[in-house]
């Protein structure tokens, strides 16, 4: 158990369907965190929410839609996704966002066909 | 920007080898630096951590040394077991609200 919980565990959508991914931490933390990962790439980072307010950006396509409606729940929504937008997306979560550790879920593995 | 080089991989040793994996970063403060570990199918954990120079890390046999003249934080393990097969990321926090992984070394421990 590491505080940090996402939902689905897996999932396999079309290119035209609308799904959202799920996280949510148990820690108190303030700053939540969405990351990509794809194989034999580093961790992307997409989105940084810090109390509640989104921070960060990385210059990610709006097919994909972060909402944080409170401190503990973070969601991704994803639409008209590519097949290259496979990857495994994992939440994070930290208390305070400088200098300090993050804690992960187990990540979503996403499969776009 | 700030970066973090990490050895190629797969690691690959023999139950009870030596280990090291090679981290060296780019920061242009005065960053804090973690080792994290990722076991098949889950998560990112943090290993271990070091804030300052000369700071050194340490948990579940694996110990890191924060080298500033180096700009290295290379990770290692005296004994490792088959337990230890994962993959290993070295991250960076230069006092921003983000994280800054490298690409993961996969380590591969055999009986």
């Amino acid at each position: 158990e590491t505080g940090v919980t996402q939902t689905p565990r897996h999932l396999v959508m079309g290119m035209t369907n609308k799904k959202s991914l799920k996280c949510e931490q148990h820690l108190g933390h303030n700053a939540m965190y969405w990351y990509k990962q794809s194989a034999k790439k580093p961790l992307e980072l997409m989105f940084v929410y810090s109390l509640e307010e989104r921070v960060e950006n990385n210059s990610v396509p709006s097919r994909f839609s972060p909402e944080c409606p409170n401190s503990s729940h973070l969601f991704l929504h994803l639409h008209t996704l590519q097949p290259e937008d496979s990857a495994l997306y994992l939440c994070a979560s930290s208390q305070g966002h400088l200098n300090t550790e993050a804690f992960f879920g187990q990540g979503t593995r996403l499969t776009v066909v | 920007g700030d970066s973090v080089t990490q050895m190629e991989g797969p690691v690959t040793l023999s139950e009870e080898a030596f280990l090291t994996i090679n981290c060296t970063y780019t920061a242009t403060g005065y960053p804090s630096l973690f080792w994290y570990v990722q076991y098949p199918g889950e998560g990112l954990q943090l290993l271990l951590k070091a804030t300052k120079a000369d700071d050194k890390g340490s948990n579940k046999g694996f110990e890191a040394t924060y080298r500033k003249e180096t700009t290295s934080f290379h990770l290692e393990k005296g004994s490792v077991q088959v337990s230890d097969s994962a993959v290993y990321f070295c991250a960076l926090n230069d006092n921003t609200d983000k994280l800054i992984f490298g690409t993961g070394t996969r380590l591969q421990v055999f009986p």
